[in-house]
């Protein structure tokens, strides 16, 4: 059963507007959210990333929003450009001395598309 | 230039005959992962390890093995490949502290197809 869900596979959004990608996870033991972009024929890249006892990171066109009593998180770029259009991953992860640590548990992914 | 390589990028094989994907780092990185990603699955950790001599098993283990002697090698070994590991295979490391909240870097992936 997944731990981390993206339950829109694609979103399309016009160049200057927000774009909003969402994540929602079930385990309330994580610790960390990250989000990884990737482009097609390349490896997922770091973006952002935000701890469990926080609720918002920043950095430049990009927020992470996270809502724990809900157990989602979301990922705001404003404004978007045509060079966002990617694939997003949320992926959790938890500091736990025992089995789980070294795991990362990733979403299944949301194509942004972003249009002039 | 600090980076993951994978090799093959691509790779053809049959059923049964068995193939290694070899992942090194030159970032002197104690943390290393496999992945593999498929279409609606996302991505899905294979095996990790924490340092040399230091592996263990992610989400989808079976039908795969690693090992780690070095540092900066984690080779994945496909023992008898079968079609439903036909995908496309990440490689990804970081430095031990970070992984949690922090950036792994990921290889630029190899296609696998088994027929």
């Amino acid at each position: 059963d997944q731990q981390v869900k993206q339950n829109s596979p694609s979103l399309s959004v016009q160049e200057g507007r927000i774009s909003i990608l969402n994540c929602d996870y079930t385990n309330s033991m994580f610790d960390y959210f990250l989000w990884y972009k990737k482009y097609p024929a390349e490896g997922p890249t770091f973006l952002i990333s935000i701890s469990s006892i926080k609720d918002k990171n920043e950095d430049g066109r990009f927020t992470v929003f996270l809502n724990k009593s809900a157990k989602h998180l979301s990922l705001h770029i404003v404004p978007s450009q045509p060079g966002d259009s990617a694939v997003y991953f949320c992926a959790a992860s938890q500091i736990d001395r025992g089995s789980t640590l070294g795991r990362l548990y990733f979403g299944r992914g949301t194509q942004l598309t972003v249009w002039p | 230039e600090a980076q993951v390589t994978q090799n093959p990028r691509y790779l053809i094989t049959v059923t049964g005959k068995k193939l290694t994907v070899t992942c090194s780092q030159n970032m002197n990185h104690e943390y290393m992962s496999w992945y593999r990603q498929d279409p609606g699955l996302g991505l899905r950790q294979i095996y990790y390890s924490m340092n040399v001599e230091v592996t263990d098993k992610g989400d989808v283990p079976e039908g795969y093995k690693v090992s780690r002697k070095e540092k900066r090698n984690f080779p994945l070994i496909l023992e008898s490949p079968s079609p439903n590991q036909t995908s496309l295979y990440f490689c990804a490391s970081s430095l031990l502290a970070d992984f949690v909240y922090n950036e792994q870097f990921f290889g630029p992936g190899t296609r696998l197809t088994v027929l």
